[in-house]
C-alpha cells in the first residue's frame, strides 16, 4: 500500500535560518511527489513537485526540495525562513505504475502534515 | 483566474438536514474530487470524478453522493448529515486523471453538524 510519513507535527525555526520538513514515502512503482502548504482558514497551495529528472525541485515562495530514492524521502527546504512561512505542509503522494483500473482511484495521498512555525 | 470555488465556506446544521456543498472550476479539468480533512489524518479522498457522468467511491464515501452532470461543478451531498460528519471539506480538480498532474485546490467548507 502506498503511504506518506511526516514525522514531526511541528518545525520551529528562527526567522533568517534554513528550514527542514521532512516527508517519507512508500509506492510501488514511481513516485510522484507534491508539496501543499495551507495558510489558516484558507484552501491547500500547491508549493512543487516532482516527477522526473533533477532531484533538487524549485517551487515556489522560495522553496525547493529534496528527491531521495535510496532513503525514499521528499524532504522540503528553504535556506532562509520568513515568518510568513509559518503554516501546515502537507507532503502528498500520487499514482506510482499501478494502471488506473486496479484500485487506484487517482487520488492524492497526504501525511498527517508539518505545522511550521518561524519565530521573529 | 484560474480557480476552484466552494460554497458555502462555513456550514453548521443539524443531523438528518440534507445540504449540498458546490464545487466550480474554469480549467476545463477532467478530474474532480472530494476530500475531507480531520486532525492527524490529513486529507482523505471521499468520492473523484474522471469526467461527466464519470464517478467512483474514494476512501471514506459512506455518508456522502456526488454528481457531474457538467464538467465545470461536481457537488457533494449530504442527504443526512451526522456528528461524524464534521470536518473540513476540499474539492480538488486536476487536468486528467495522469499521475504526474497537480491537483489544485479550492478554499475548503468547514461544516459543523449538531
Amino acid at each position: 500500500a502506498q503511504s506518506v510519513a511526516q514525522p514531526e507535527d511541528q518545525v520551529n525555526v528562527a526567522e533568517g535560518n534554513p528550514l527542514t520538513v521532512k516527508c517519507t514515502y512508500s509506492v510501488s512503482g514511481n513516485p510522484y511527489l507534491f508539496w501543499y502548504v495551507q495558510y489558516p482558514n484558507r484552501g491547500l497551495q500547491f508549493l512543487l513537485k516532482y516527477i522526473t529528472g533533477d532531484n533538487l525541485v524549485k517551487g515556489s515562495y522560495g522553496f525547493e526540495a529534496e528527491f531521495n530514492k535510496s532513503q525514499t524521502s521528499f524532504h522540503l527546504k528553504k535556506p532562509s525562513a520568513l515568518v510568513s512561512d509559518s503554516a501546515l505542509y502537507f507532503c502528498a503522494v500520487r499514482g506510482g505504475d499501478v494502471p488506473f483500473g486496479s484500485g487506484n482511484t487517482g487520488k492524492l495521498i497526504f501525511g498527517q502534515g508539518t505545522t511550521l512555525q518561524v519565530k521573529p | 483566474e484560474a480557480q476552484v470555488t466552494q460554497n458555502p465556506r462555513y456550514l453548521i446544521t443539524v443531523t438528518g438536514k440534507k445540504l449540498t456543498v458546490t464545487c466550480s472550476q474554469n480549467m476545463n479539468h477532467e478530474y474532480m474530487s472530494w476530500y475531507r480533512q480531520d486532525p492527524g489524518l490529513g486529507l482523505r479522498q471521499i468520492y473523484y470524478s474522471m469526467n461527466v457522468e464519470v464517478t467512483d467511491k474514494g476512501d471514506v464515501p459512506e455518508g456522502y453522493k456526488v454528481s457531474r452532470k457538467e464538467k465545470r461543478n461536481f457537488p457533494l451531498i449530504l442527504e443526512s448529515p451526522s456528528p461524524n460528519q464534521t470536518s473540513l471539506y476540499f474539492c480538488a480538480s486536476s487536468l486528467t486523471r495522469g499521475y504526474t498532474d497537480t491537483q489544485y485546490f479550492g478554499p475548503g467548507t468547514r461544516l459543523t453538524v449538531l
